[in-house]
């Protein structure tokens, strides 16, 4: 069965560095997703990506964020100057039309220090 | 603005039995997917079971079932014949558009 896949499983970076989160969405599908999870919170939603374009970003996804699809099979998810608080689960997503079932990945384990 | 409210943060049942996790959801639009995502310790997500709200007829998957109100805004998860292997974190979600919302979560324990 197709799976959204994420590299790294799990990261540890110092505070202020840049940290890339790598996806690889299903070959078909169209939208793509950013959330995240504090450890111990609700998953929260990051951005949407549709036709190479942020279509929705939540009031987290500060200039401190950026997401590119750079190869028409990536979607990366960019942290400029990482803060303490920027440690959390960052979970990729993908669907094939908007209102379908969206299907996530296993997600990138990003710890700040 | 749309919210999600899972009232349970926790709830046990014993091997075999059944158990309902709660959701309620606040939204103003009446075209609109509701979904269960289960979290293991591994922490992935998982799709348990989606439902339509222009759908009147319940979703079932296997023996995951939903009771959707939608006048109520309810939109619970029963479990039935419950195995050790349902241990996790329950996400109650609400989508339109290019959003998912989720609830806070319940932890759901199995008693062997």
């Amino acid at each position: 069965e197709p799976e959204v896949t994420q590299t790294p499983s799990h990261q540890v970076t110092q505070m202020g560095q840049e940290v890339i989160l790598r996806c690889v969405p299903i070959s078909n599908h169209l939208y793509f997703y950013w959330y995240r999870q504090i450890l111990g919170q609700k998953v929260e939603f990051l951005v949407s990506f549709y036709n190479n374009e942020i279509s929705e970003k939540s009031e987290i996804f500060d200039d401190q964020f950026s997401v590119e699809r750079p190869d028409g099979s990536n979607f990366t998810l960019k942290i400029r100057s990482t803060k303490l608080e920027d440690s959390a689960m960052y979970f990729c997503a993908s669907t094939w039309v908007s209102g379908n079932t969206i299907y996530f990945g296993e997600g990138s384990w990003l710890t700040v220090v | 603005a749309q919210t999600v409210t899972q009232s349970q943060p926790e709830m046990s049942v014993q091997e075999a039995e059944t158990v309902t996790l709660s959701c309620t959801y606040d939204t103003s639009e009446s075209d609109y997917y509701l979904f269960w995502y289960k979290q293991p310790p591994s922490r992935q997500m998982i799709l348990v079971i989606r439902q339509e709200a222009y759908k009147q007829q319940n979703a079932t998957e296997n023996r995951f079932s939903v009771n959707f109100q939608k006048a109520a805004k309810s939109f619970s998860l029963k479990i039935s014949d419950s195995q050790l292997g349902d241990a996790a974190m329950y996400f109650c979600a609400y989508r339109l558009d290019d959003k998912i919302i989720f609830g806070k979560g319940t932890r759901l324990h199995i008693l062997p």
